[in-house]
Parts: C-alpha cells; sequence; structure tokens
C-alpha cells in the first residue's frame, strides 16, 4: 500500500488566498484525521471523519478552515481566507481500529 | 479528559548509550498508548503500541516500552542508541479510530 497520500508537500501563498490541501487515506481505513503542527502549540487534532461523516471538529480553529470528505477515498482541508498564523505543517492520517497512520504532510507558508 | 505529559523537551545521548524517554498519561479508563518517531521534514512512524496484556512492548528499530499502571507511565527505552535515531518522539494516547491527544513530543540528539 502506498500508505496516506497528501498533495501539495509544500505550499507558499499569499495573505488571504484560498488554500485547499488534499489527502488520500489508506484503503479500508475507517476513519481519517486532521492534524496541525506548529512550535508553539505541537500537533493538534482539527477535525477527524468516521465512514466519511464529521466527528469532531472542535479543533477548527475558526470558520476559516472547513473539511470535507466526499467519499472514502478522499478529503480535504481548505483555508479561506488564509492568514500568516496559518502558517504550519498539516498532516492527515488515517486509522485501523488499532493504529493511525500518518501522511508526510503538508507545509504552508503564508506570507 | 486525556492528556500526556512529556517532560524532556530535548535529550542529548551519546551513541552507544541507553536511552529512556518519559511519558505519563492521564486516562479514564484502561489506556491505549502508543510512541510515534519523527524525522525531520517527516510524517509521524509508528513505534509501538500498548493496548492490554503484556506490559513490556516491543517496537520497531530496538525500541521498547513498558506500561505502568500504578504510575501511569509509559515510557520508552532502547539499550544502544544509534546515530540514525536522532529525531522526535512522540508519546500519545486514545483510542486510534477516534482522538489521539499527544505530548508536546522529546527531540532527541546523538553525538557521535
Amino acid at each position: 500500500d502506498a500508505g496516506v497520500i497528501q498533495s501539495p508537500r509544500h505550499e507558499v501563498t499569499e495573505m488571504g488566498q484560498e488554500v485547499t490541501l488534499r489527502c488520500k487515506p489508506i484503503s479500508g481505513h475507517n476513519s481519517l484525521f486532521w492534524y496541525r503542527q506548529t512550535m508553539m502549540r505541537g500537533l493538534e487534532l482539527l477535525i477527524y471523519f468516521n465512514n466519511n461523516v464529521p466527528i469532531d471538529d472542535s479543533g477548527m480553529p475558526e470558520d476559516r478552515f472547513s473539511a470535507k470528505m466526499p467519499n472514502a477515498s478522499f478529503s480535504t482541508l481548505k483555508i479561506q481566507p488564509s492568514e500568516p498564523r496559518d502558517s504550519a505543517v498539516y498532516f492527515c492520517a488515517s486509522s485501523t481500529k488499532e493504529t493511525q497512520y500518518f501522511g508526510p504532510g503538508t507545509r504552508l507558508l503564508v506570507l | 479528559a486525556q492528556s500526556v505529559t512529556q517532560p524532556d523537551i530535548h535529550i542529548t545521548v551519546s551513541e552507544g548509550a541507553s536511552l529512556e524517554l518519559r511519558c505519563n498519561y492521564s486516562y479514564g479508563a484502561t489506556p491505549y498508548l502508543f510512541w510515534y518517531v519523527q524525522s525531520p521534514g517527516q510524517g509521524l512512524q509508528l513505534l509501538l503500541k500498548y493496548f492490554s496484556g503484556d506490559t513490556l512492548v516491543q517496537g520497531i528499530k530496538g525500541f521498547e516500552a513498558e506500561f505502568k499502571r500504578s504510575q501511569s507511565s509509559f515510557n520508552l527505552r532502547k539499550p544502544s542508541v544509534h546515530w540514525s535515531d536522532a529525531a522526535e518522539y512522540f508519546c500519545a494516547v486514545g483510542p486510534p479510530s477516534y482522538q489521539l491527544t499527544f505530548g508536546k513530543g522529546t527531540k532527541l540528539s546523538v553525538i557521535p
């Protein structure tokens, strides 16, 4: 299996622009997670889905952030409009009942 | 509420020396416990996990961890560190198909 796939790996954008991060989970995994990692706050869970349904989005920082999972093999995290404080590494993970597997992350820089 | 504390932000060891990284957790039931490793610019890779049974768990790359319920700890150990072990290590608690709570991480530096 190719593992969790994320794209793009790096994104540089200007403040106010829309950013879309993409994730393809491991086939057969029923849960998908979006995390954000920063030096100051560490690894934070933003939202997670179970069977394509959002279960808990309490970690989404504000309305500028939204996430969708239209089918079992694809999810997006969108930031609109983006701000410099959104600069971070965003990880997607998918899980079996026993283990979460992480993607390589998207490094986002908002200028 | 579940939480994880990794008291050491940064540890430096000499190559060949033994290693122990500390992890303390708070969890309302029998915990699911994990150790992940993150190399620079990479995602998190699972080293080992504990669900139940034998309290000494073996993982990949020669790592092991011991679950101690009385101390609410799940410390990671390796008898002889290699330069390639330099990375950041994260302890986590929670059911993996729901919400994992991660510690802040311990950065390991290895001196040749």
